[in-house]
């Protein structure tokens, strides 16, 4: 089974408008982290933000939050007021465990790209 | 300023060619890595190092070799074993496990 899916190969959406991307992950470890990468087509991975899975609250950073739902197992991204430099690969991944080597690893999603239309 | 810097940003490996993928951090990082990109793919983690003369196979090792002789460098080298070495390859690096992965500028490998 895939740890992290990104339903949405695809995304559009008009500018100054806002956008959720969906992520949903797997795992049976009560501590990991959730993180999400924006990757423009010169294909640098910008870090965007980061949720840990004891935080109680959303993170936000700017434009950026991210939806938080433990129970369901997901960590969508939403941005708000969409610019047309928003347009890019955008991946969901997951660091699992605390602890030791292996949580230094992170497993990515296969990615969704939005598209920010003028 | 502290990055990571990756070179060249183009290769091209002929047949049974052994070709060295440079990548070099000045932010001072215990942990580095190396991930693999298809088209269309997400990343996908071909090896890593937490700290000086250690490392670990990630997911797709095989094919591919890594050496870790200063906390700064972390150098890939594609080996002809590896049958489809065409692919992009992004190199990170980060402090501790809750900080995120700061990546460099890739490189892009194909075959001639």
């Amino acid at each position: 089974a895939q740890k992290i899916t990104q339903t949405q190969p695809g995304m559009f959406v008009q500018e100054k408008e806002a956008v959720t991307l969906d992520c949903t992950y797997d795992t049976s470890d009560q501590s990991y982290g959730l993180f999400w990468y924006k990757q423009p087509s010169s294909g640098e991975m910008i870090f965007l933000i980061y949720q840990g899975s004891y935080d109680e609250q959303n993170a936000t950073e700017g434009r950026y939050s991210l939806n938080f739902q433990k129970a369901r197992k997901s960590a969508n991204l939403v941005i708000s007021a969409s610019q047309l430099g928003d347009s890019a690969m955008y991946f969901c991944a997951m660091r699992e465990g605390f602890g030791g080597g292996s949580n230094y690893k992170l497993t990515f999603g296969k990615g969704t790209l939005l598209t920010v239309n003028p | 300023d502290g990055g990571i810097t990756q070179s060249p940003k183009y290769l091209f490996r002929k047949e049974g060619q052994n070709v060295t993928l440079s990548c070099e951090q000045n932010l001072n990082h215990d942990a580095m890595y190396w991930y693999r990109q298809d088209p269309g793919q997400g990343l996908r983690l071909i090896y890593y190092s937490q700290i000086v003369n250690d490392f670990q196979k990630g997911d797709i090792a095989e094919g591919y070799s890594v050496s870790r002789e200063k906390k700064e460098s972390f150098p890939l080298t594609v080996t002809s074993a590896q049958k489809n070495p065409t692919a992009f390859y992004l190199c990170a690096s980060s402090q501790w496990v809750d900080q995120p992965q700061h990546f460099g500028d890739g490189t892009r490998l194909s075959i001639l």
